[in-house]
Parts: C-alpha cells; structure tokens; sequence
C-alpha cells in the first residue's frame, strides 16, 4: 500500500536554529513529490516540487531535497513567522491525479 | 492568494440536513479536486473533475456528490449529514495535473 510518513509529528526551536523535517514515502511509483505549508484554519500553500532522486529546490530559508526513499525540507536560521504545519504529499505514476499527503509536521518557532 | 475561492467560509448545520459547498478555480485551470481535512484524517482525496467530466474518486461517501460546471466552478453537495462529516472542506485547482494550489477552505460543522 502506498504510505507517506513523515517526522517528527511537532518541533519546537529556538529562533534561528536549524533543523530538517522528514517525508518518507513506500510507493510503487512517483511522478513527483509536494510539499505545502498549511497555517491553522487555512489552506495549504504551495511550496516545492521535486520529480527526481538528487534533486533539490530552495526558497528564502526553506531547501527540500529528494532521495529514492524520502525527502528532507530543511529550515535555516527559521523566525516565528516560520511557524505552520509543514506537509509534504506524492504523487503517483499510475493512476489518478489524486495527492497522498502526510500527516505533517507541526513546526513552532520560539522567539 | 492560490488564485483559488471558496465560498462559504463556514457552515453549522445538523444532521440529516443537506449542504452545498462552492469552488472557483484558478483563471484557466481545468481540472478540480476536492479533499476532506479532519483531525483523525488528515487530508483525504474526495473527487477530481477535469473540464466538466468526473476523471477520479477516492473515499468519496455514497452520500456526497460533485459536478464541475462549464464555467468550470465546481459544487460538493453533501446530504443526509452526519456528525463525522464535520470537517475542512478544500478545493484545489491544477493547469497541468501536477502542482494543485488550495483554496482557502469550508469549515463544516454538523451538530
């Protein structure tokens, strides 16, 4: 069956600490892998696409990386505004359009 | 701003009632997705339509239907409610069957 796990669940740092969130997937097949930042209440927020192993894409203090197995989006020096659940979600070569997404990582940025 | 609306932002109605939830995609896209967010579930993949004509369901309830108009606006009806159905409604659109950008979503909530 095809899963998206990701970890931790919640993480708290300190202003300015960097850390990497972690989206593994066991799928038979990926078109592509997605991820979103979702702020409570509200929509997600498009913010990558990565199609293939090695590759890596970046914006302000966000970098996501792609391996065969799963995903890191990596937060430097992150501020309070940073702060949001962080979801990453594939999708499939066979088959529909649909995403599977991840339950997420719930990111707070302490002042 | 996705580019994506939804309207109405809200909805508190009972059970056994019928509601209709609304979606305008982005300028341009022609396909249409919807997924149910709650707290047990995370997001799940409802239904997508593609330039009028249904192209995918996932855990669609019997009980809920959609249909996407030649203007391409999309309608989730929902009927005979229950209280599970309580949820984050979202719509998403797509150009190109990749990246889906999400409205800002319907808080259903059903007493």
């Amino acid at each position: 069956e095809d899963q998206v796990t990701q970890s931790p669940e919640a993480l708290r740092l300190q202003e300015g600490e960097s850390s990497s969130l972690n989206c593994s997937y066991t799928v038979s097949g990926l078109r592509g892998l997605f991820w979103y930042r979702q702020d409570p209440g509200k929509g997600p927020e498009f913010l990558f696409t990565l199609y293939s192993a090695g590759e890596e894409k970046e914006k302000e203090r966000l970098k996501a990386t792609l391996t065969k197995k799963e995903s890191f989006l990596h937060i430097t020096a992150p501020k309070p505004e940073d702060s949001a659940t962080y979801l990453c979600a594939v999708l499939l070569n066979f088959g529909n359009e649909k995403l599977t997404f991840g339950t997420g990582t719930r990111l707070t940025i302490i002042p | 701003d996705s580019g994506v609306t939804q309207t109405p932002k809200h909805l508190i109605t009972a059970t056994g009632q019928r509601v209709t939830l609304r979606c305008s995609p982005r300028s341009g896209d022609l396909s249409v997705y919807w997924y149910q967010q709650s707290l047990d579930q995370g997001l799940q993949f409802l239904i997508q339509y593609y330039n009028g004509e249904e192209r995918a369901k996932g855990n669609i309830l019997e009980r809920f239907s959609a249909q996407q108009f030649p203007d391409l606006h999309s309608e989730l009806n929902l009927s005979s409610l229950e209280l599970g159905d309580s949820a984050l409604y979202f719509c998403a659109s797509s150009a190109t069957g990749y990246e889906q950008f999400f409205g800002p979503g319907t808080r259903l909530t059903v007493l």
